[in-house]
C-alpha cells in the first residue's frame, strides 16, 4: 500500500542554523500538507500546498519557514533559523483530491523529530 | 473558527472494557469528521471517518457516529485491547483542506 515516507526521522540541531525537512507524499495525491506537533500538545496546521503553491498557512507558518517541492516527488519544509520553540515532531501529509473534494482523506508521514539545542 | 473539543486523558481501562471517548465539534458548513491513532513512537493512523451527518464510521472494532444535532463525534469500541493502548484524536476538515485536531486522548488498556 502506498506510504507517506519523511526523512530523517530525528534531525537535532543548532539554534539559529537551518533545518530541512523532506517528505515524499503518494504519488497520484495533489495537496499536501505539514503539521507539528510539540511535545505533549495537539497537532497543528501548519501549511498546504497545491499546484506549486501555498494555498493556506498558519499563523505559525512565518517567513522563517518555507515549502518547497523541487521535482515530481519530494516536498520539503525549511525552517531557516531555528528557535528553540520550533521543537516539535512535524508531520506530512498528503491527499488526491481529483474529485473536488476537500474533505477526503488525509495520509500522514511517520514524522520527523526536530530538536534545537 | 472551527474547532474540536476531546475528553481529557489519560484514560485507563482493563482490558475488555468499553471504551468511550468524547469528542465535540463547533464548524461553519459541513465538515468531514476523522478519529486518527498515533501509537507509541509512530505517526499518525486514519482509524475511521464519517463524511456527513447520521453516518456512522467503523473500522477494528471501533465506531464512531456523526450526530449534527448534537456537533459530537464520539469514539467506542466495545471491548479494549492492550494493542489498543495509544492517543486517539478526534479531527475536522472542511472545504478548505486543513484538518484541525482536538488536543488528544491518551488511552492505556491494562491486562
Amino acid at each position: 500500500e502506498p506510504e507517506v515516507t519523511q526523512t530523517p526521522s530525528h534531525q537535532v540541531t543548532q539554534m539559529g542554523q537551518e533545518v530541512i525537512l523532506r517528505c515524499v507524499p503518494i504519488s497520484n495525491h495533489l495537496y499536501f500538507y505539514w503539521y507539528r506537533q510539540i511535545l505533549g500538545q495537539k497537532v497543528e496546521f501548519l501549511v498546504s500546498f497545491y499546484n506549486n503553491e501555498i494555498s493556506e498557512k498558519s499563523e505559525i507558518f512565518d517567513d522563517q519557514f518555507s515549502v518547497e517541492r523541487p521535482d515530481g516527488s519530494n516536498f520539503t519544509l525549511k525552517i531557516r533559523s531555528t528557535k528553540l520553540e520550533d521543537s516539535a515532531m512535524y508531520f506530512c501529509a498528503s491527499r488526491r483530491g481529483d474529485r473536488g473534494l476537500g474533505t477526503d482523506t488525509q495520509y500522514f508521514g511517520p514524522g520527523t523529530r526536530l530538536t534545537v539545542l | 473558527g472551527d474547532s474540536v473539543t476531546q475528553m481529557e486523558g489519560p484514560v485507563t481501562l482493563s482490558e475488555e472494557a468499553f471504551l468511550t471517548i468524547n469528542c465535540t465539534y463547533t464548524a461553519t458548513g459541513y465538515p468531514s469528521l476523522f478519529w486518527y491513532v498515533q501509537y507509541p513512537g509512530e505517526g499518525l493512523q486514519l482509524l475511521l471517518k464519517a463524511t456527513k451527518a447520521d453516518d456512522k464510521g467503523s473500522n477494528k472494532g471501533f465506531e464512531a457516529t456523526y450526530r449534527k444535532e448534537t456537533t459530537s463525534f464520539h469514539l467506542e469500541k466495545g471491548s479494549v485491547q492492550v494493542s489498543d493502548s495509544a492517543v486517539y484524536f478526534c479531527a475536522l476538515v472542511n472545504q478548505g483542506g486543513k484538518l484541525i485536531f482536538g488536543q488528544g486522548t491518551e488511552l492505556s488498556v491494562k491486562p
